[in-house]
Order: structure tokens, then sequence, then C-alpha cells
């Protein structure tokens, strides 16, 4: 059991430039979740999909586009990156567990735009 | 608009010392609690959640939480740290994973 899977790990990109991370997870949640973790920020939403087939913006969602391609795998798209987006990006699934809607979370993408 | 607030953006402490972290939130409902733990270059894990019941919350790892509403406070504490411990430690707030909202983090540093 794999839980929240990631890749790549680490990217670097230039300005302009376009590139896809890729999520996945096995423990057969619905909702599935993209943040990015900003030094002295906390994590911030940037989309999530509460079931396969729909997807919905959250705190910051421009410059990215989702795809749930199935209710397995969630993928973020920067079409023209900016050095902005430089950041570490985070994947999560989540479950109601004994009364809550909790989250897991994957290993992260460390992503350098320069 | 629910948000999160940890006061201390790093504490450092003896291994074997106890170790309080705080957390205060502003939420319109009862609010679901969470405290996530993350080692460098990891994602987040789950420690314990709170959302209703018993306000002292066990969690993993020998950690523990106190939910006290009249003080909007969500507090981590651990009675022995350990040099493992050392991460950096988030609460959140939130009903749904769609309105989870994250503190920005206290870095926790254990001194030898």
């Amino acid at each position: 059991n794999a839980g929240v899977t990631q890749t790549p790990k680490f990217q670097v990109l230039k300005t302009g430039q376009s590139m896809t991370l890729q999520c996945a997870q096995d423990m057969n949640h619905n909702s599935m979740y993209w943040y990015r973790q900003d030094p002295g920020m906390g994590l911030r939403l940037i989309y999530y999909s509460a079931s396969e087939g729909t997807t919905d913006k959250g705190e910051v969602p421009n410059g990215y586009n989702v795809s749930r391609l199935n209710k397995r795998e969630f993928s973020l798209r920067l079409e023209s990156a900016a050095p902005s987006q430089t950041s570490v990006y985070f994947c999560a699934s989540s479950g109601w567990e004994r009364g809550t809607d909790t989250q897991y979370f994957g290993p992260g993408t460390r992503l350098t735009v320069l | 608009a629910q948000s999160v607030t940890q006061p201390d953006i790093h504490i450092t402490v003896s291994e074997g010392a106890s170790l309080e972290l705080r957390c205060n939130y502003s939420y319109g409902a009862t609010p679901y609690l969470f405290w996530y733990v993350q080692s460098p270059g990891q994602g987040l894990q789950l420690l314990l959640k709170y959302f209703s019941g018993d306000t002292l919350v066990q969690g993993i790892k020998g950690f523990e939480a106190e939910f006290k509403r009249s003080q909007s406070s969500f507090n981590l504490r651990k009675p022995s740290v350990h040099w493992s411990d050392a991460a950096e430690y988030f609460c959140a707030v939130g009903a749904d994973g769609n309105d989870m909202r994250f503190g920005a983090g206290t870095r926790l540093t254990v001194k030898p």
C-alpha cells in the first residue's frame, strides 16, 4: 500500500516552459488535492477534485490546470511556468475516517523556475 | 473565513524536555482541527485530529493536543521530546478537505 505517490521529486524549468506533475493514490479515496508550500505561508490549495470527473479551484489557481484522469490519478499542469511558481507542490487525497475528512499527503515535488 | 495562526516560527528545546506548540484558529462553526508533522524532504503526516467529544486528543508518537473553545486554541504537547521529533509542525482547521486552512508552521529544533 504505497499511499499517495508523486512524480517527479525535483524539477527545474525555464520561464515559459510547461510541465505536468503526476499524482496517484491507492487508498480508494474520492477526493484529491494539489497544494503549494511556500516559506512562511503554510500550504495553500491550488485545485481539488471531489470525485472522478470533477475539479474545482482552490485558493491560488491562477497559472495552473488540473486533470482527474480516473479515481486514482490527479495531475497538475503548468502551461507557461513563471518564477513565482517556484515552490514545493504536494498532492493529497482524503477519505472519511472516524468522523472527519482526513487528508493523506504525498512526498512532494520541488519545482524551481529560472 | 477560517484561519490558523501559529505564533512561534521556530522553537528550540533540549532532548527530554517537554514541548508545547501553540495554535489559534478562527472558524465559524464547530471546528475540525488537525496537527501534521513534516520531516525534512517529506510530505505531511497526520499526528492527531479533533472533531468532537473529549477535548484532550491522543495521537501518534506520544503527542497529545487539547482543544479549548474559549481560547480558540488547539495546542500540541509532548512530555519528553526525542531528537527524532525535530521537524516542522502544522496546525490546520477545516470540515472538508476543500476548505482546509493551514498555519504557517513551527519549526522544532531539538538540542542534544
